[in-house]
């Protein structure tokens, strides 16, 4: 199965490290989405590329964040000096709108369980 | 903060019974999709519906949207105990942005 996949896919760790995520989206996909989602919440968007660039980001997304895909291919998404209030499962999609479609389905990766203690 | 509002928060069925979800927004969109999350997991899509349609089927499910109330319902017809997760409506709000915005979810449970 070539679906989204994620690393890793749990992570605990103590407040104050930092820690990094990776997505690997459908290959084919040149858009690639990170999303936050908290427990009993819907996910909620931080942050998106369309092949290397980062077209758009949420001010959800603090200095402490910051996401990348160099060849835009596989993204990662760092957390420095990591707080309490950022555990929660993130997300990584990708789509690859049809032309003259400007948004399309996105699939999803089973998501990066993140603990700060 | 959350775009859309899912009605209800949780429901509870026998198998064999249909399920019907509301989701409410706020703004125009692009168009509204629906997905489903097993319990801890990534999410799955399950349809798509544009701004300029108003039904879609796909299976055992058929969605509609009425952006004159901006509400969309999802009903599941004769429910499977497999069916059971969380359901997610989500809005692309225009067609210059592409993140979706996700309502807080309804909680199906199906027993057999």
């Amino acid at each position: 199965d070539t679906g989204v996949s994620q690393d890793p896919r749990h992570k605990i760790t103590k407040r104050g490290q930092n820690v990094t995520f990776r997505c690997d989206p459908i290959s084919e996909h040149n858009r690639l989405y990170w999303y936050r989602q908290t427990l009993g919440q819907g996910p909620e968007f931080l942050t998106y590329f369309q092949n290397e660039a980062q077209l758009e980001k949420s001010r959800l997304l603090s200095d402490r964040f910051s996401a990348e895909r160099p060849k835009g291919s596989f993204s990662t998404l760092e957390i420095q000096r990591t707080e309490q209030g950022d555990s929660a499962m993130y997300l990584c999609a990708s789509s690859f709108p049809r032309a003259g479609v400007s948004t399309d389905t996105q699939y999803f990766g089973p998501g990066t369980r993140l603990t700060v203690l | 903060s959350q775009q859309g509002e899912e009605d209800p928060q949780a429901l509870s069925i026998q198998e064999g019974e249909n399920a019907t979800m509301n989701c409410s927004y706020k703004t125009s969109i692009n168009n509204l999709q629906w997905y489903r999350q097993n319990s801890g997991r990534g999410l799955v899509h399950l349809i798509l519906i544009r701004s300029n349609e108003r039904e879609k089927h796909s299976g055992r499910l058929r969605v509609t949207l009425d952006t004159s109330k901006k509400s969309s319902s999802l009903l599941i017809t004769a429910s499977r105990a497999a069916d059971t997760a969380s359901y997610f409506c989500a809005t692309a709000l225009s067609y210059n942005t592409d993140k979706l915005i996700f309502g807080t979810g309804t909680r199906l449970q199906v027993f057999p």
